[in-house]
């Protein structure tokens, strides 16, 4: 089992629609959850961060935390082509060892 | 904030050579790591540093690769000798301090072809 699982995708969402992306992971003591954002050729970009059960609300996006499921998720309101990008969920390993999964490729058509 | 500096971003080297990338984080920060990410197998931990000591290495593929911090400005990652299939983008990341909860800020990242 992968330490941090992702569907890769691709994921297409028409413009406007909700976008919900998944993650799983196996370490049940894991505390930080990361969601970051990689545009083709750049560098991730953090977008969220979650350490406690339930929702967390950021402009249009909330990530939501089960720590019971081991199971993490984002979802991006009212999407915008300028969303489409792949999405990396991260989860720290320990003290401070971050995880990362393979990413879901997110594609938003106008 | 200049984020975190790697050079070159770019390198294209022929097998059986030595390859030295070199990251500066950011001011302040005292932990660094290293990534490396390819198609197949993803964003992979190599190493990472708390204050300029080695804490985690067991992502390093090899002894081909070899990581040093010798202040909290710079770290170098050598491959010696480089193979094909080191051919990957590797990223320097840092942040703000040693507990759980700090994000990683990444660099641009150096994209090494090894022929």
């Amino acid at each position: 089992q992968k330490e941090v699982e992702q569907n890769s995708g691709p994921l297409s969402v028409p413009e406007g629609a909700i976008a919900s992306l998944n993650c799983t992971y196996s370490d049940r003591v894991s505390q930080s959850f990361f969601w970051y954002r990689q545009y083709s050729g750049k560098s991730p970009e953090l977008i969220m961060s979650i350490y406690s059960n339930g929702d967390k609300e950021d402009g249009r996006f909330t990530a939501q935390l089960n720590k019971a499921s081991q199971y993490v998720s984002l979802l991006i309101r009212d999407s915008q082509p300028s969303d489409s990008a792949t999405y990396l969920c991260a989860v720290t390993q320990g003290a401070q060892k971050l995880v990362f999964g393979q990413g879901t490729r997110l594609t938003i058509n106008p | 904030d200049a984020g975190v500096i790697q050079s070159p971003r770019h390198e294209v080297t022929e097998m059986g050579q030595e390859v030295t990338l070199r990251c500066k984080p950011i001011s302040g920060h005292n932990s660094l790591f290293w990534y490396r990410q390819t198609m197949m197998r993803g964003l992979e931990l190599l190493i990472y540093f708390n204050n300029n000591v080695p804490i985690d290495d067991s992502g390093m593929p090899e002894d081909r690769f070899s990581a040093k911090m010798p202040n909290a400005s710079f770290s170098t990652l050598k491959i010696q000798p480089s193979e094909p299939r080191d051919s990957a983008v590797y990223f320097c990341a840092s942040s703000t301090r040693s507990s759980y909860n700090s994000p990683l800020h990444f660099g641009n990242g150096t994209r090494l072809t090894v022929t």
